[in-house]
């Protein structure tokens, strides 16, 4: 089944960029999605199709991807974006459903 | 606007079997898949499976095929999904989430029932 890798955690100062990669064989062939979840809440989608955001979500919000690796880059990092992010991919191949094993990101 | 509203948590001992409901509301039910996401305390999302509420096909994680089944009442907009021969293991969040585009993220989630399977 097709594996996606999350560094554990990521640390930044407010005002600062944060960047969180996604790791896969050839996933820029792929469509990656990110969610944030913060403590007791249900994830929320942040980025969708590599790059584009849902309604309401900040432009400080972005990503890419390419070969390997998909990014999600935050920018102006504010202490409000302290909350854990995972990646996401479907994996046609086996009409599955696939989680990266998440990022914290902390604001220091 | 899009809403899904899960039932309340649930205890159950090992060996049982319990089932989540997912209410849905804000668009037409049958028109998005429901998918299901567990997330063990202090641990990552895990994907289930999803289900086709117009049709009724199903496709579930390996991990879990013979044990979950999902269903659905169309008359009253509400997806299902049981888990039997439950173990200390399966503990964990359940959420329901729709998929509403071709490649498949999850838009809109539902806000979680707790299962607590402890003898």
């Amino acid at each position: 089944s097709y594996v996606l890798t999350q560094p554990p955690s990521v640390s930044v100062a407010p005002g600062q960029t944060a960047r969180i990669t996604c790791g896969g064989n050839n996933i820029g062939s792929k469509s990656v999605h990110w969610y944030q979840q913060k403590p007791g809440q249900a994830p929320v989608l942040v980025v969708y199709d590599d790059s584009d955001r849902p309604s309401g979500i900040p432009e400080r919000f972005s990503g890419s991807n390419s070969g390997n690796t998909a990014t999600l880059t935050i920018s102006r990092v504010e202490a409000g974006d302290e909350a854990d992010y995972y990646c996401q991919v479907w994996d046609s191949s086996s009409d599955q459903g696939v989680f990266g094993g998440g990022t914290k990101l902390t604001v220091l | 606007q899009v809403q899904l509203v899960q039932s309340g948590a649930e205890v159950k001992k090992p060996g049982a079997s319990v089932k989540v409901s997912c209410k849905a509301s804000g668009y037409t039910f049958t028109s998005y898949d429901i998918n299901w996401v567990r997330q063990a305390t202090g641990q990552g999302l895990e994907w289930m499976g999803w289900m086709n509420p117009n049709s009724g096909n199903t496709g579930y994680a390996q991990k879990f095929q013979g044990r979950v089944t999902m269903t659905r009442n169309t008359s009253i907009s509400t997806a299902y999904m049981e888990l039997s021969s439950l173990r200390s293991e399966d503990t964990a969040v359940y959420y329901c989430a729709t998929i509403s585009g071709a490649s498949g993220y999850f838009d809109y989630w539902g806000q979680g029932t707790l299962v607590t399977v402890s003898s």
